[in-house]
C-alpha cells in the first residue's frame, strides 16, 4: 500500500489529452512539492516534473502538472505512443521523513 | 555530462549482504545529494534513503533503518549501498538517484538516475 495514491491504470487514443491523479495527505503533498517520473520499459525513471509544475530541460511542454490541496495532477496532452510507460508520482513526507511514491499508473495508448 | 554508472547484478544467498555501487561523473560529487530507490519486478518505486557525499550524513526510510548503510569514496567519485539480513523480497532493482538538476533541488527530484543493479536473493 503506497502512502501517494494512483489509479493504476489510463488509457487514451493519439492526439487525446489524458490526466492522472496522485493523492496524499498534509504530511507530503499537502506540504511539500510533488515530482513526476515516466518510466519506460526495462529502464530507469525519467524525471518529468518537479516543483509540482516545472519540467526539466528537453521535457516537452506537452506535459504539464498542478498540485491543490493534498493531491496532485499529471496531464498528458497531444498523446503519442512513447507516451506508453508507467508514471510515478513523489514528495517529501515530514511525518515519515522521507520521499514517499505513488504505487504508478500505467499509461496505455490505444 | 552528467553520469550515474552503478555496478553489475549481484546474486546473493538469504541472510547474507549486497554492495552496491555507483560511480558519478561529469560533476562535482561532493555537491549533489545521493539516494538509493528499489524496484521489485512489476511493482512500484521505494525509496531506501539519502546521503550527503561531502559529510558523509545519511537518512534512511524506516523499513530499512538497522539493516542499509550508505556511504562514499570522495576520491574515486563513488556511492555505495550496502544492505544486510537479505531475503526474498529484497530481490529487486536498485537505482541510485542524484538529487536536483541544472536550477532545482527539492526532496525527491531525481534529475539523474543510475541504470539499475538487479539483486536477486535465492537460496
Amino acid at each position: 500500500q503506497s502512502v501517494l495514491t494512483q489509479p493504476p491504470s489510463a488509457s487514451g487514443t493519439p492526439g487525446q489529452r489524458v490526466t492522472i491523479s496522485c493523492s496524499g495527505s498534509s504530511s507530503n503533498i499537502g506540504s511539500n512539492p510533488v515530482n513526476w517520473y515516466q518510466q519506460l520499459p526495462g529502464t530507469a525513471p525519467k524525471l518529468l516534473m518537479y516543483n509540482n509544475s516545472q519540467r526539466p530541460s528537453g521535457v516537452p511542454d506537452r506535459f504539464s502538472g498542478s498540485k491543490s490541496g493534498t493531491s496532485a495532477s499529471l496531464a498528458i496532452s497531444g498523446l503519442q505512443s512513447e507516451d506508453e510507460a508507467d508514471y510515478y508520482c513523489a514528495a517529501w513526507d515530514v511525518r515519515l521523513n522521507g520521499v514517499v511514491f505513488g504505487g504508478g499508473t500505467k499509461l496505455t495508448v490505444l | 555530462q552528467v553520469q550515474l554508472v552503478q555496478s553489475g547484478a549481484e546474486v546473493r544467498k538469504p541472510g547474507a549482504s549486497v554492495k552496491v555501487s555507483c560511480k558519478a561523473s561529469g560533476y562535482t560529487f561532493t555537491t549533489y545529494e545521493i539516494n538509493w530507490v528499489r524496484q521489485a519486478a512489476g511493482q512500484g518505486l521505494e525509496w531506501m534513503g539519502w546521503m550527503n557525499p561531502h559529510s558523509g550524513n545519511t537518512g534512511y526510510a524506516q523499513k530499512f533503518q538497522g539493516r542499509v548503510a550508505m556511504t562514499r569514496h570522495t576520491s574515486n567519485s563513488t556511492a555505495y549501498m550496502e544492505l544486510s539480513s537479505l531475503t526474498s523480497d529484497d530481490t529487486a532493482v536498485y537505482y541510485c538517484a542524484r538529487r536536483g538538476g541544472e536550477n532545482f533541488y527539492g526532496s525527491g527530484s531525481y534529475g539523474y538516475w543510475g541504470q539499475g543493479a538487479l539483486v536477486t536473493v535465492s537460496s
